[in-house]
């Protein structure tokens, strides 16, 4: 089975903290991508990555960055975290080709005080 | 904004009772997939779609892509209390990696 592990489930922050959100794969998929998950807005798309270095800003990349040095691990990055950014953050990843199924992680809510 | 639209946002049925959630985008879309997530979970790939027209069926759950490519439904029969979560639908669009997801539809099932 697919494993896609993020790093915290819970986590809370101040305004203004630089926040790293970790999200590994194990299944050498090529695509990886960042979601935030908000009541009444359903998924929306933060940033993705479909090779090694490569990334594309999704719908809402505005104070978020991403890393993708490796080709299992993404990483989400709050510059200066603000209170507008407290969500539940989902990263799911996809093997990449015909095949687009998306496997996504447990999620990590983080709340920004 | 938001292209994905999803309704209705919250259903309530009976076991037993038929259920339907309906998706509309407003650009055409290459294909579409629906997720389930159950309370306090992540979503889970039910099935994608791809062609114009498509029917697919998995036991009590049927999925249709229409034919515009603009729209798709989920229709379940017969509800039971283990279909209770919510319902998303992810289209993907054309000569792009990206999936936008739409709002999504609750079910709660009273037993």
């Amino acid at each position: 089975d697919v494993k896609v592990t993020q790093s915290s489930r819970y986590l809370v922050k101040r305004t203004g903290e630089k926040v790293f959100l970790e999200c590994v794969q194990d299944m050498d998929h090529e695509n990886m991508f960042w979601y935030r998950q908000d009541p009444g807005l359903g998924l929306r798309l933060i940033y993705f990555s479909y090779d090694v270095k490569m990334k594309e800003k999704g719908d809402i990349p505005e104070g978020y960055s991403v890393s993708r040095e490796k080709k299992e691990r993404f990483s989400l990055i709050l510059e200066s975290a603000s209170t507008n950014q407290t969500s539940m953050y989902l990263c799911a990843s996809s093997l990449g080709g015909t095949n687009e199924k998306l496997f996504f992680g447990s999620g990590t809510q983080l709340s920004v005080l | 904004g938001q292209q994905v639209m999803q309704i209705p946002q919250y259903q309530h049925v009976q076991e037993g009772e038929d259920f339907t959630t309906y998706c509309n985008s407003s650009t055409t879309l290459s294909n579409i997939q629906w997720y389930k997530q159950r309370p306090g979970g992540h979503p889970v790939f039910l099935i994608q779609l791809v062609k114009s027209g498509e029917v697919k069926k998995q036991k009590r759950l049927t999925f249709q892509f229409g034919e515009a490519k603009k729209n798709s439904s989920l229709h379940i029969t017969a509800t039971q209390t283990t279909d209770v979560g919510t319902y998303f639908c992810a289209g993907r669009r054309t000569g792009t990696y990206k999936y936008i997801f739409g709002t999504g539809t609750r079910l709660k099932v009273l037993a």
